[in-house]
């Protein structure tokens, strides 16, 4: 079992939408959760990062975390066609490493 | 712009090379790590050095090897290069600090041909 586990999409939605991506994780000692936003041809880019469960917002974007269920999830409200991207998970495992999920594809249409 | 800098951007070379691969991370970040990315692996965590000492390791191969110099810029060294070994090259940068996010560079694309 993959410690990080994320559906790779592609995912394709129209302008406005709220868009919902998730990830799930192997081990309920994982404390520390990303989510990086990463263009074609670019470096990830850190979206959000949260501790423990609970929720965190950010502008458009809100970080959710279930630790009862691994379950990390992140919304995009009025999604917007700069939206397009791939968006990866990621957490602490207990070696000290980050770790990914494989990305989501999101196609936002305008 | 992460403040991190990979050069150089794009690299290719033929199978059994060698090619250096080079990375300064954000001012006063003491750590930096590498990742390689393939369309079928993800993100993939090599090494992570912090102030100049080796920190952890990932499924990196005994044919690859990096250091992180005094001056905390660092390089990847790959030798006897494989067409498998094509793939998108990304360092980061952190503070240092445990479980601290990671801020990427734009990465170094290889294609070994």
């Amino acid at each position: 079992q993959k410690e990080v586990e994320q559906d790779p999409g592609p995912l394709s939605v129209p302008e406005g939408a709220i868009v919902s991506l998730n990830c799930t994780y192997s081990n309920s000692a994982f404390q520390y959760f990303m989510w990086y936003r990463q263009y074609s041809r670019k470096g990830p880019e850190l979206l959000m990062y949260t501790y423990s469960s609970g929720n965190k917002e950010d502008g458009r974007f809100t970080a959710q975390v279930d630790k009862s269920s691994k379950y990390i999830s992140l919304f995009i409200r009025d999604s917007q066609p700069s939206d397009s991207a791939t968006y990866l998970c990621a957490t602490y495992n207990q070696g000290g490493k980050l770790i990914f999920g494989q990305g989501t594809e999101l196609s936002v249409k305008p | 712009d992460s403040g991190v800098t990979q050069t150089p951007k794009h690299l290719i070379t033929a199978t059994g090379q060698r090619v250096t691969l080079r990375c300064s991370p954000r001012s006063g970040d003491l750590s930096v790590y590498w990742y390689q990315q393939s369309l079928d692996q993800g993100l993939q965590f090599l090494i992570h050095y912090y102030n100049g000492e080796e920190r952890a390791k990932g499924n990196i191969l005994e044919r690859f090897s990096a250091q992180q110099f005094p001056d905390l810029h660092s390089e990847l060294n790959l030798s006897s290069l494989e067409l498998g070994d094509s793939a998108l090259y990304f360092c980061a940068s952190s503070g240092g600090t445990n479980n601290s996010p990671l801020h990427f560079g734009n990465g170094t694309r290889l294609t070994v041909t």
